[in-house]
């Protein structure tokens, strides 16, 4: 089944524990990205690469930071995670060409104490 | 002032109805629009591309109007399972995709 799949899908942490939340999509997508989604703001875009090796600032890119050394995995890393990144975290996928529809993943919601 | 606005809602319909949500947005460079439905707690999935003629999918109508900016989407006969959150979404070049806040809908009985 074509799938992006994230992990952990419910985490509660405390400020400044280093965590990784892990996105891997089946469908050999060039694009990948990460959103997160807060109450009456929608979804903003934190990072995204556009292929391997290839990443680039979303809206919200400040505490994050991501990485792209295959092509089927897109991890987002919180170094130092703090009370204002509670929310709920979205990686989606597309190909670069086409018709831009973008298959997201069930989504992972951080709690920081 | 944001560059995608959806009317928050929530719109409380009974089944049967036809409702109507509007979306406007302010980059005239906007090239691809789409509306994407989110069930509560889930991940937006897509509903419709909107293209410029106007499209329909069986209940569900998507208008686009360029030169007021401004794209609609229409459900008629509305059914319990419409309930959701839909998403209007605009793409500017490659990459810039916005997303609408969304517009909550709940059909009751």
């Amino acid at each position: 089944e074509a799938q992006v799949t994230q992990n952990p899908r419910y985490l509660i942490t405390v400020t400044g524990k280093k965590l990784t939340v892990t996105c891997s999509q089946n469908m050999n997508h060039e694009y990948m990205s990460w959103y997160r989604q807060d109450p009456g703001l929608g979804l903003r875009q934190i990072y995204y690469s556009m292929n391997v090796e290839v990443t680039d600032k979303g809206d919200v890119p400040e505490g994050y930071k991501v990485s792209r050394k295959e092509k089927r995995n897109f991890p987002l890393i919180l170094e130092s995670p703090s009370p204002n990144q509670t929310s709920l975290y979205f990686c989606a996928s597309r190909r670069n060409s086409g018709a831009n529809v973008l298959t997201f993943g069930a989504g992972s919601r951080l709690t920081v104490l | 002032r944001k560059e995608v606005e959806q009317d928050p809602g929530p719109f409380n319909v009974p089944e049967g109805a036809t409702v109507a949500f509007n979306c406007t947005y302010s980059n005239s460079a906007s090239q691809s629009f789409f509306w994407y439905r989110q069930d509560c707690r889930k991940e937006p999935k897509l509903l419709m591309s909107v293209y410029s003629s106007g499209n329909e999918d069986g209940r569900f109508t998507a208008q686009l109007n360029r030169a007021s900016q401004y794209i609609s989407l229409l459900i008629r006969d509305s059914k319990l399972s419409d309930s959701a959150t839909y998403l209007c979404v605009v793409l500017r070049g490659n990459n810039d995709m916005r997303f609408g806040a969304g517009t909550r809908l709940t059909v009751k009985p």
